[in-house]
């Protein structure tokens, strides 16, 4: 079945440095790409999203690349700050409502 | 604002017992979800719907039951709860059509002794 590696599973960095965060997915269908933060003992919201037609996209500090080739596709933060510390899942819609979750990413960030 | 809210943060139930979790949403979202959250293994889709009495599984739906009575309500059912069934359930739900962003309830922690 379809599926959504993502990797590192865990990742600690340097206040101000940058931090990033891949997946692959396995459903050359897949067409739209959104990734969730969660904070610890709270629901993962939306950071940011990606959709097929466009390569790049940035919020600020936060920006995601996509590469329907190789079917891969990334979060990127830059100047990283504590409060960025959380886990991260990246997803794929794979059609008919259903989105295919990566296993997360833990960040930290150490001041 | 958008609003997820789930029936409870933490339970503890014994082994065989019926379990009822229960998901609101307050913005006429069609689309409502039960996903399973474990360390390491993400976010697992347990059952679906997309309009009111309809259901549809997702990838573990085993040992799970859904109703879907009201449009804002989506209730999951562990007829008989199991000690693998310990984890954190989370809801959402997001309008119908394509492509649209899930909204997250909080979570309920559920521990099966």
């Amino acid at each position: 079945g379809e599926n959504v590696e993502q990797h590192p599973s865990t990742l600690s960095v340097q206040e101000g440095d940058s931090a990033v965060i891949k997946c692959t997915y396995s459903d050359s269908a897949s067409n739209y790409f959104p990734w969730y933060k969660q904070e610890l003992g709270k629901r993962p919201q939306l950071i940011i999203d990606i959709r097929s037609n466009v390569g790049e996209k940035k919020d600020q500090r936060i920006a995601v690349t996509l590469n329907k080739t190789a079917k891969h596709f990334s979060l990127h933060i830059t100047e990283t700050q504590p409060e960025d510390s959380a886990v991260y899942f990246c997803a794929a819609y794979s059609g008919t409502y259903k989105y295919i979750f990566g296993t997360g990413t833990r960040l930290k960030v150490l001041a | 604002d958008v609003k997820v809210t789930q029936s409870s943060r933490y339970l503890v139930k014994r082994t065989g017992e019926k379990v009822f979790l229960e998901c609101v949403q307050d913005m006429d979202h069609e689309n409502m979800f039960w996903y399973r959250q474990d360390p390491g293994l993400g976010l697992r889709l347990i059952y679906f719907s997309y309009d009111v009495k309809m259901k549809e599984k997702g990838d573990i739906p085993e040992g799970y039951s859904v109703s879907r009575e009201k449009k804002e309500r989506f209730s999951l059912i562990l007829e008989s709860a199991s000690t693998n069934q310990t984890s954190m359930y989370l809801c959402a739900s997001s309008f119908s059509g394509f492509q649209e962003t899930q909204y997250f309830g909080p979570g309920t922690r559920l521990l099966v002794l």
